[in-house]
């Protein structure tokens, strides 16, 4: 059973561009979360996704910033017009199901460098 | 969203167990504790979780204070590929599904 995968694992973009990062949950699961990490820091929430629908997206910037999770494909976080400060470790995780004690599984991360 | 206080790093010899700390002093009743580790360069890992009792699994040990203040994990035998950081995390009802990372403790473990 293939964990969670992320694609790019590494991305370089210029301030302005944009950078779309990918998420395929593990087979089964339709429960996706999103969190940032800047460095030498921990995690931080950004976006929570079941299939078609945001759940919670109180971690996520007002602007730039949005998340999808389709029907059919991976889930897809896009950054428009990035800036130096957009530069970190993206992870994302996925879950069964919901609930305080439910494992969430995280993937590799997309470390996203803005020059 | 409740949170937890850990050292910012400790080091431990190889073979020896480990006591990775962490308060909680403003836990609830229903949050639940979690424990996730991130080696370098990889995504967080799960641990173990526990609410009450004192939890074991394959990875490690979780033991709970009676008053739920704090609690502490456990590496029976550290190894070098037990090198990471260790995150405490509570998981509150009114938090929704995501986790709040603090900081966490860096563990060295030294040959």
């Amino acid at each position: 059973n293939a964990g969670v995968m992320q694609n790019p694992r590494h991305l370089v973009r210029r301030r302005g561009q944009e950078a779309r990062l990918r998420c395929s949950p593990m087979k089964g699961h339709s429960h996706v979360y999103w969190y940032r990490q800047l460095p030498e820091e921990g995690l931080k929430f950004m976006v929570y996704l079941q299939k078609e629908n945001i759940i919670d997206e109180s971690g996520m910037p007002k602007e730039r910033f949005s998340a999808e999770f389709p029907k059919e494909g991976p889930s897809i976080l896009r950054i428009q017009q990035v800036v130096r400060g957009d530069s970190a470790a993206y992870f994302c995780a996925s879950s069964s199901r919901q609930g305080l004690t439910d494992t969430q599984y995280f993937g590799p991360g997309t470390r996203l460098t803005v020059l | 969203d409740a949170k937890t206080t850990q050292p910012n790093s400790m080091e431990s010899n190889e073979e020896e167990p480990v006591h990775l700390p962490c308060n909680h002093s403003t836990i609830s009743g229903t949050d639940y504790i979690h424990w996730y580790r991130q080696l370098p360069s990889q995504g967080p890992e799960y641990v173990i979780h526990g609410l009450t009792s004192n939890v074991n699994n394959r990875m490690a040990s979780l033991a709970i204070a009676e008053d739920r203040k704090s609690s502490t994990l456990i590496l029976h035998r550290a190894t070098l590929r037990d090198a990471a950081v260790y995150y405490c995390i509570l998981r509150a009802t009114n938090t929704g599904n995501q986790f709040y990372f603090g900081t966490g403790t860096s563990l060295t473990v030294i040959p």
